[in-house]
């Protein structure tokens, strides 16, 4: 079945410490796309990329970053200059037309501790 | 910019009752309308879309429709089941006309069915 997943679950880091969230789509998707989820704060755009190889900043990008070398692939890394790391991670994709829906990972649990 | 307001949570109903959560959006141009249902621990799942006004979207019973006039998109169930209980996010497209669909989303309504 076509799908995306993201690794691991549940994330645990030190405070200080980069960590890089995978997701990996099989769905041949070419818009690629990752949210943050807070309580309370709904899903906030971090990235988002439209093909390979080029990506742009949503409304919250600063202290992450992203690479897309593959189709299949947008992993994230959140770095030790984010402030508030951990949250609920959603990695999302979609056939790139502006009323495609967006098809969403089962999302990773980052704890910064 | 484009925003979507939609009522705040929790929602407890008994089972076999009425829903609607309302949702209102703020948006230039004609964009795509979208509910998103989140079971725990889960990501999101597409529940139904409507892309033009007085478009009807439709989904496991539950209904929404694009009222450009009042700028709503009110999501409706006739008789809830304890299974429906998640977090409903509305969302709008927010870049239509681009290559991409950045979605803006609410901040989400939790919905508690009890038996």
């Amino acid at each position: 079945d076509g799908g995306i997943t993201q690794s691991p679950k549940y994330l645990f880091r030190k405070e200080g410490q980069n960590v890089t969230l995978s997701c990996e789509q099989n769905l041949n998707h070419d818009a690629m796309y990752w949210y943050r989820q807070d309580p309370g704060q709904g899903l906030r755009l971090i990235y988002y990329s439209q093909i390979v190889n080029d990506f742009q900043k949503g409304d919250i990008a600063e202290g992450y970053s992203v690479s897309r070398e593959k189709k299949e692939s947008f992993p994230l890394t959140v770095t030790s200059a984010q402030k508030n790391p951990t949250a609920f991670y959603l990695c999302a994709s979609s056939m790139g037309q502006n009323w495609s829906p967006l098809h969403f990972g089962n999302g990773t649990r980052l704890t910064v501790t | 910019g484009n925003s979507v307001t939609q009522m705040e949570g929790p929602v407890t109903l008994s089972e076999e009752a009425f829903l609607t959560i309302n949702c209102t959006y703020t948006a230039t141009g004609y964009p795509s309308l979208f509910w998103y249902v989140q079971y725990p621990g889960e990501g999101l799942q597409l529940l139904l879309k409507a892309t033009k006004a007085d478009d009807k979207g439709s989904n496991k019973g539950f209904e929404a429709t694009y009222r450009k006039e009042t700028t709503s998109f009110h999501l409706e169930k006739g008789s809830v089941q304890v299974s429906d209980s998640a977090v409903y996010f509305c969302a709008l497209s927010g870049d239509y006309g681009g290559a991409t669909n950045k979605l803006i989303f609410g901040t989400g309504t939790l919905l508690a069915v009890q038996p």
